[in-house]
């Protein structure tokens, strides 16, 4: 049962422009919510998180939102760099516990 | 460099053979997880230890087993290995605390062990 889902497997983005990486969650009791980047033949790497008592965390050119009646969250890089370009992943955790990953979407940022 | 070592980085092995991954976490990181990634598929989490015992269990197999040594290293076991078991390894640290209230804070990975089952 996949609790964190990213229903984009792809996305293209020209360089400069808005990307947007839409993340679906199931479990209500999530209240920790993280993104991460990845590189091939790298392991993840922390890019940004956010608390379920906020709706926004920002990050120079990163923005996370949180909907918790939808629940939803979304990464949005202003502007899209080609160093953009990697697969992210979205994590949602509970009182700590175990860490919930989605299936990433692969970014690419067109020069 | 996330500060979370894993040995080997690559592994190729027969089928019905038996493998252990190694894992040094973050100084001071009392958590750490295990994932596996394969070809086309996120990362699936395996198991996670805290300060040497096992706090969660996700889609292991039986055929899989793990560790948290008092050093709190942590060793994946897989054994009877089967064509399947290719992935990508992962093992993250955190530091994460036991009971409430807890911070929130983010899991730090390695680089993976890349296992090929021939």
């Amino acid at each position: 049962d996949q609790q964190v889902k990213q229903n984009s497997p792809s996305l293209s983005v020209q360089e400069g422009r808005i990307s947007i990486l839409n993340c679906d969650y199931t479990n209500s009791m999530f209240d920790y919510f993280l993104w991460y980047k990845k590189y091939p033949a790298e392991g993840p790497t922390f890019l940004i998180s956010i608390s379920s008592i906020k709706d926004k965390n920002e990050d120079g050119r990163f923005t996370v939102f949180l909907n918790k009646s939808a629940k939803h969250l979304s990464l949005h890089i202003v502007p899209s760099q080609p160093g953009d370009s990697a697969v992210y992943f979205c994590a949602a955790s509970a009182s700590g516990n175990q860490f919930y990953f989605g299936t990433g979407t692969s970014l690419t940022v067109i020069p | 460099d996330s500060g979370v070592t894993q040995t080997p980085k690559h592994l190729i092995t027969a089928t019905g053979q038996r493998v252990t991954l190694r894992c040094s976490p973050r100084s001071g990181d009392l958590s750490v997880y295990w994932y596996q990634q394969s070809l086309d598929q996120g990362l699936q989490f395996l198991i996670q230890y805290y300060n040497g015992e096992e706090r969660a269990k996700g889609n292991i197999l039986e055929r899989f087993s793990a560790q948290q040594f008092p050093d709190l290293h942590s060793e994946l076991n897989l054994s009877s290995l089967e064509l399947g078991d290719s992935a990508l390894y992962f093992c993250a640290s955190s530091a994460l605390f036991s009971g409430a209230p807890l911070p929130n804070t983010e899991a730090f990975f390695g680089q993976g062990t890349r296992l090929t089952v021939v």
